[in-house]
Order: C-alpha cells, then sequence, then structure tokens
C-alpha cells in the first residue's frame, strides 16, 4: 500500500517558471490537502479538497492553483515560481473533513526557486 | 502568533529514558488534536491522536496528555530509543472547522542519545 505519493522528490526552478507538483493517494480518501512548510515552522495549508471537481483555497493560496479531476490525483500549479516559494510542499488526505481521522502524509517535495 | 506552539524547541534524551514532548494551544474551540513524528526528509507520520472529551490515550509506547484547562498537550515516550529521533508536531483542528485542516505548531526536535 503506496498511501500518498509525491513526485517529484526535488526540483530547482528559476524565477517566473511554471511547474506542477504531482501528488496521488491510493487509499480512497476524499479530502485532499496541500502543505508548504519553510525552515523551522509547522505546515501551512495552501490548498484543499473535499471531493473530485471541489477545490477550495487555505491559509496561504496566493501563488498557487489546483485541480482535483479524479479522487486520487490532486496536483498543486505554480504559474510564475517566485523566491517566496522555495519550501517543502507536502500533500496530505483524510478519510474525513469535519470528523476526527488523521491526515496521512507524503515524503514532500523540495522546491528551490532561484 | 500561532495558536498552537511548544514549549521547548529541543530535548535531547539518554535512551531508555522517558521523553514528554508538550504543546500548548490557546483555542479553546479545538476539539481534536494528533501528535506527529517527522524525520529528516520524510513527510510528517502519525503517532497517536486524541479528542476533547478525553484526557489521555494510550498506544505503543507512547501517551497523550490533554489538559483542557490551561489548554496543554503533552507526549510521552516510554523508553525512549534511537528511532524516536525525530521532530515532533501538535496539530489542533478546531471544532466545527469549514475547511477540517489541522493548525500545527512548530515542532520539538528530539535527541536520543545512545
Amino acid at each position: 500500500n503506496a498511501g500518498v505519493t509525491q513526485t517529484p522528490k526535488f526540483r530547482i526552478l528559476k524565477i517566473g517558471q511554471s511547474m506542477t507538483l504531482q501528488c496521488t493517494q491510493d487509499m480512497n480518501h476524499n479530502y485532499m490537502y496541500w502543505y508548504r512548510q519553510d525552515p523551522g515552522m509547522g505546515l501551512k495549508l495552501i490548498y484543499y479538497s473535499v471531493g473530485a471537481g471541489i477545490t477550495d483555497k487555505g491559509e496561504v493560496p496566493n501563488g498557487y492553483n489546483v485541480s482535483r479531476s479524479t479522487t486520487e490525483d490532486f496536483p498543486l500549479r505554480l504559474e510564475l515560481a517566485a523566491p517566496s516559494q522555495t519550501s517543502v510542499y507536502f500533500c496530505a488526505s483524510s478519510y474525513s473533513l469535519g470528523g476526527n481521522q488523521p491526515q496521512h502524509f507524503g515524503d514532500g517535495t523540495r522546491l528551490s526557486i532561484l | 502568533g500561532e495558536s498552537v506552539g511548544l514549549h521547548l524547541p529541543t530535548l535531547s534524551v539518554q535512551e531508555g529514558d522517558n521523553s514528554i514532548i508538550n504543546c500548548a494551544y490557546s483555542n479553546s474551540a479545538s476539539d481534536y488534536f494528533i501528535w506527529y513524528k517527522q524525520e529528516s526528509g520524510k513527510g510528517p507520520q502519525f503517532i497517536i491522536d486524541i479528542r476533547s472529551n478525553m484526557d489521555k490515550r494510550q498506544g505503543q509506547r507512547v501517551t497523550v496528555l490533554l489538559n483542557k484547562t490551561v489548554k496543554h498537550l503533552s507526549l510521552q515516550i516510554a523508553a525512549t530509543q534511537p528511532g524516536d529521533s525525530a521532530v515532533y508536531f501538535c496539530a489542533e483542528k478546531l471544532y466545527g472547522g469549514s475547511q477540517g485542516n489541522l493548525i500545527f505548531g512548530k515542532g520539538t526536535k528530539l535527541s536520543v542519545k545512545p
């Protein structure tokens, strides 16, 4: 059981470039999330999705876009990369949204914008 | 400031000793709390959770204590092992939160000395 899989693991971008961070889960979870983790800090929610076709903004959505065409996949898009987006990005999924269930995380994508 | 925080950023313990990692939260409306372990280069891994209607919950070698009076959460690890070395995060979920997202603390780094 793979759980939550993120690709790529590492990436270096130039300012202004675009890229898509991939996330897929095989646990049939309806709820998926994207977080960023800056050095020495906790995780901040970027976007989340309650099911295929439904997405919503989290705490720090500016500069990012998401889509959810299937239950399994929840890609995160950076259109115009900026140095402030240098971070580690984590995708997570959970069984329920409002209920008390833990979120399961992937191993992250380490992104540097130069 | 952040709703969830930690009293100590680093904790060093001797192998075999018990570890106690503390977490303070400021939102009395939080109804669910989770402890995560994050090893270097990995995503957060679920350890144990507790609902606000409980004071204590035990897992394998771990115990979480919740004191709602002083808004304090702690994680106790019995017979700490080198494999327990990691950063530990507490997270809280607000009751009725529409996003279902978790608010994370900054983390405590646990180092286990052999």
